[in-house]
This record gives structure tokens, sequence and C-alpha cells, in this order.
């Protein structure tokens, strides 16, 4: 299993600002991914970040908008640039390790952005 | 990817049984089926999975019939605490491969 500790947990933040989200985890793992949860809705994969090499972005998640670092296999950052009110969600991190009965995937509690 | 479909809510009372039934009808051999379970302000945390037949465990049963387009969590006897939003999942068992979430479950447990 794998333990994610992601900060901050909660920022509101000024349009046109950016915020840098960090995730930290336990072990070491190959792949960290990105959600977006907007409010009531499911999660979105923003991009996959893997060690040593860019981000893969989603369709509709720029590295512009959404920059991402991956310096080793246990943390990871993604910022949120330009931030606008339509970025108001929750971010979460997300790795994949083995679990219970296979490989499950773990999740931060979450980052939640309110943009004024 | 196999996209799934569940209903997007149900309400139960305490101490019933619930069936939530996910549809994925593009699962390809490869694929397992995952359940996930999300309380608000938490991130998804892992139910239950399988390939085929019925997997059980102490907190639910998974019931997946041959042809593998369909399964059905099941969830015994539910409390209040088990109110919540359940997706279903399918895609490799591979810690790179990543996680497509659909619209998921709301379910809501009365008193």
């Amino acid at each position: 299993s794998a333990v994610i500790s992601q900060k901050p947990s909660r920022d509101i933040c000024q349009r046109g600002t950016s915020l840098t989200i960090q995730c930290q985890v336990d072990s070491q793992v190959t792949m960290m991914f990105w959600y977006r949860q907007q409010p009531g809705q499911s999660l979105t994969l923003i991009a996959t970040a893997n060690q040593g090499s860019e981000a893969t972005y989603e369709s509709g998640f720029v590295i512009d908008k959404f920059p991402i670092s991956r310096p080793n296999l246990t943390f990871s950052t993604l910022t949120v640039s330009n931030m606008s009110p339509e970025d108001s969600s929750i971010y979460l991190c997300s790795v994949e390790d083995g679990g219970q009965s296979g490989t499950e995937a773990f999740f931060g509690q979450g980052t939640r952005l309110t943009v004024v | 990817l196999a996209k799934t479909t569940q209903p997007i809510s149900m309400d139960s009372y305490e101490g019933q049984e619930v069936n939530i039934t996910c549809s994925h009808n593009n699962i390809a051999t490869n694929d397992y089926i995952t359940w996930y379970q999300q309380f608000p302000s938490q991130g998804p945390r892992f139910i239950i999975q399988g390939y085929k037949t019925k997997v059980t465990n102490e907190v639910a049963s998974l019931f997946i019939p041959a042809d593998r387009k369909s399964s059905t969590l099941s969830l015994p006897r539910v409390s209040l605490s088990d109110t919540a939003v359940y997706y279903c999942l399918v895609g490799r068992m591979d810690s790179s491969y990543k996680l497509i979430f659909g619209s998921g479950t709301r379910l809501l447990v009365r008193p």
C-alpha cells in the first residue's frame, strides 16, 4: 500500500495568480497521476507524471496551464497557473501500488482550491 | 479504454442490502473490474477488485457474469456511513495504467 500526503489541503487564491500543489508518497513509484474534481462531478485525469520525462497530458489539459514536476520517485508537484474562477476544484494526486488484492490506486486527501 | 455506465443515484435504508450494477460492454480480455468509494472531502478508496465470477472481502462482494459485460457491487446491510459515491472502473492491473473515472453512483442511506 501507499500513503500520500498532499499540500496544501485547501487554499483561496486571487485570479491571475498561480498555486503549486505538492504530493509526497511514502514509497517509490513509477507513475503519479493528477486528477481534477469539479464540484459535484467525477474525477478527470489531468496528466500522468513519470520521473525523468515530461508529463503526459490528457485531452483538454496543457502544460502551460498545469505544469508538473517529478524530480524523484516519491514526489511531484502540480501548478495551476494564471487561475480563474473556473479552476476552482479539488485536485488529487494518485499512485498505483500493490494492495490487498492486486494493483490498486491510492489517493491523497486532495487540495480544495477556490479562486476568487 | 472500456467505458462504464452506472446509475446516477440510489437510495436505501439502514440494514438493507444494496446492489449497484455497472455496465462495461467493451471490456477487454486483460481488464479487471475495480470499485472505489468516495466520501465528501476525501480521495477515492479501493473497495474490491475482480476478474470473473465472485469475489468477496470484509466490505463487499463483487459479482461478474461469464460474459464480463457487467458487474454488480453488493453491500450487505448498509449503514448511514456507507453514504458515498461508488465508482466502477475497468482496466489492466498494471501500476502504470491510468484510471478513467465514470460518473459514479451516489448512494444515500437513510435511517
